[in-house]
């Protein structure tokens, strides 16, 4: 059974004090790799699709990278505008759900000015 | 724009209602999934289906119903048979052999 773990489960910043935050997965054959942010009473948004170990990928501020175990979302000098849950999610070649998501309980962020 | 709606945006239901949630999509994605949300908890899965007429049930289908008569359309009949419906209900879509999804806003529902 896939499984994804976020860490921490809310983690409060000042302005401009990067950070990372954690995805750790266990999978039957990773397909790919997925991070989400989402604002408080709306749906997910989008943010980065890795597939191999290595893999890095950037938008703005922040920097998702993978390895075999985990991947890292990293938050460089973050605004207040920063704040959200940040969902983890992982799809694996195993099992006959072609296309399903596991996803993590998420990491709370603040950001404080 | 392309992109997903849900409506209604917030829901309220009765002990013993059934109730159904809308989900419409012009992004001409052929796979559409339904999921749930509650505190503290993971997206999970309850329903999704890959092609027109054909839907395959997720980890937590139980009193849950769907139809797909429609390549754009998704929508999900909480019945009165789902025990602890309250929850934040989201809709998902993407291209068959492709695995992100991408979400609508979702939809609150509440029991009175």
């Amino acid at each position: 059974e896939d499984q994804v773990t976020q860490s921490p489960e809310a983690l409060r910043l000042q302005e401009g004090e990067s950070s990372s935050l954690n995805c750790s997965y266990t999978v039957s054959g990773l397909r790919g790799l997925f991070w989400y942010r989402q604002d408080p009473g709306k749906g997910p948004e989008f943010l980065f699709t890795l597939y191999s170990a290595g893999e890095e990928k950037e938008k703005e501020r922040l920097k998702a990278t993978l390895t075999k175990k985990e991947s890292f979302l990293h938050i460089t000098a973050p605004k207040p505008e920063d704040s959200a849950t940040y969902l983890c999610a992982v799809s694996s070649a195993g099992g006959t759900s072609y296309g399903k998501l596991t996803f993590g309980q998420g990491t709370i962020l603040t950001v404080h000015p | 724009d392309g992109g997903i709606t849900q409506s209604p945006k917030y829901l309220f239901r009765k002990e013993g209602q059934n109730v159904t949630l809308s989900c419409e999509q012009n992004l001409n994605h052929d796979a559409m999934y339904w999921y749930r949300q509650d505190p503290g908890q993971g997206l999970r899965l309850i329903y999704y289906s890959q092609i027109v007429n054909d839907f395959q049930k997720g980890d937590i289908a139980e009193g849950y119903s769907v139809s797909r008569e429609k390549k754009e359309s998704f929508p999900l009949t909480v019945t009165s048979a789902q025990k602890n419906p309250t929850a934040f209900y989201l809709c998902a879509s993407s291209l068959v052999g492709r695995d992100t999804q991408y979400f609508g806003p979702g939809t609150r529902l509440t029991v009175l």
